[in-house]
């Protein structure tokens, strides 16, 4: 198995454009978690999916940020307007039940 | 606000060494994970223990469960290069919770 497949794994854009964050994740995974880390604030949880409905969408920072779940095989993640501070790296992970959750390698954001 | 609060954030040793992180909080938790981070990658968990008190090893690693299960150790016997990296713990606020309060981390760095 390929494990949580993200893309891209670096991404630099100018303040005001919009970013789109891709994950695929485990095959047979019914649940989908998008977080956020960075130094100040550590692992934050942005978003949980389940059987591709969202759940709980609480961590997310504000309405700039949305994220899809279309099917069962992939989720976006994506920042209009993007802005300086949500510079971090962007984690998907995925799991089947409740069992451990597999995350992706990140996507390094840089806004500049 | 559950809040977890990791200690020390850096450590630097030699190799051989022994070394504990810790992993505090106000609140309790009905389990507690232990992932480790390697630079560019994703988090991946090493363990998860729930009952208060219980410890739990794997090879060289010692983790603890508070009594009040509010707070962890982790313990590394005679450390080695290949432990170098970022530990989290993260706590659990519900059987089978999918919500996981991440701590922010010791950075540790074994010299050869």
């Amino acid at each position: 198995d390929a494990g949580v497949i993200q893309s891209p794994r670096h991404e630099v854009t100018e303040m005001g454009q919009e970013v789109t964050l891709r994950c695929k994740p485990i095959s047979g995974h019914n649940s989908l978690f998008w977080y956020r880390q960075t130094m100040m604030r550590g692992l934050e949880l942005l978003i949980y999916f389940n059987n591709n409905v969202p759940i709980d969408d609480s961590g997310m920072p504000e309405d700039r940020f949305s994220a899809k779940m279309p099917n069962a095989s992939f989720s976006t993640l994506k920042i209009q307007p993007s802005e300086p501070r949500d510079s971090a790296v962007y984690f998907c992970a995925s799991r089947v039940g409740y069992a451990e959750a597999f995350f992706g390698q990140g996507t390094r954001l840089t806004v500049v | 606000t559950q809040l977890l609060e990791q200690s020390p954030q850096f450590l630097s040793i030699q190799e051989g060494e022994n070394l504990t992180v810790y992993c505090n909080s106000s609140s309790v938790f009905s389990s507690l994970q232990w992932y480790r981070q390697e630079p560019g990658e994703g988090p991946v968990l090493l363990v998860t223990v729930v009952t208060g008190g219980e410890v739990k090893k794997l090879k060289r690693l010692t983790f603890q469960f508070g009594d009040a299960r509010k707070d962890s150790s982790l313990h590394i016997t005679a450390a080695q290069p290949g432990d170098t990296g970022l530990y989290l713990c993260a706590g659990a606020s519900g059987a089978g919770s999918y919500q996981l309060t991440f701590g922010k981390g010791t950075k540790l760095s074994v010299i050869p």
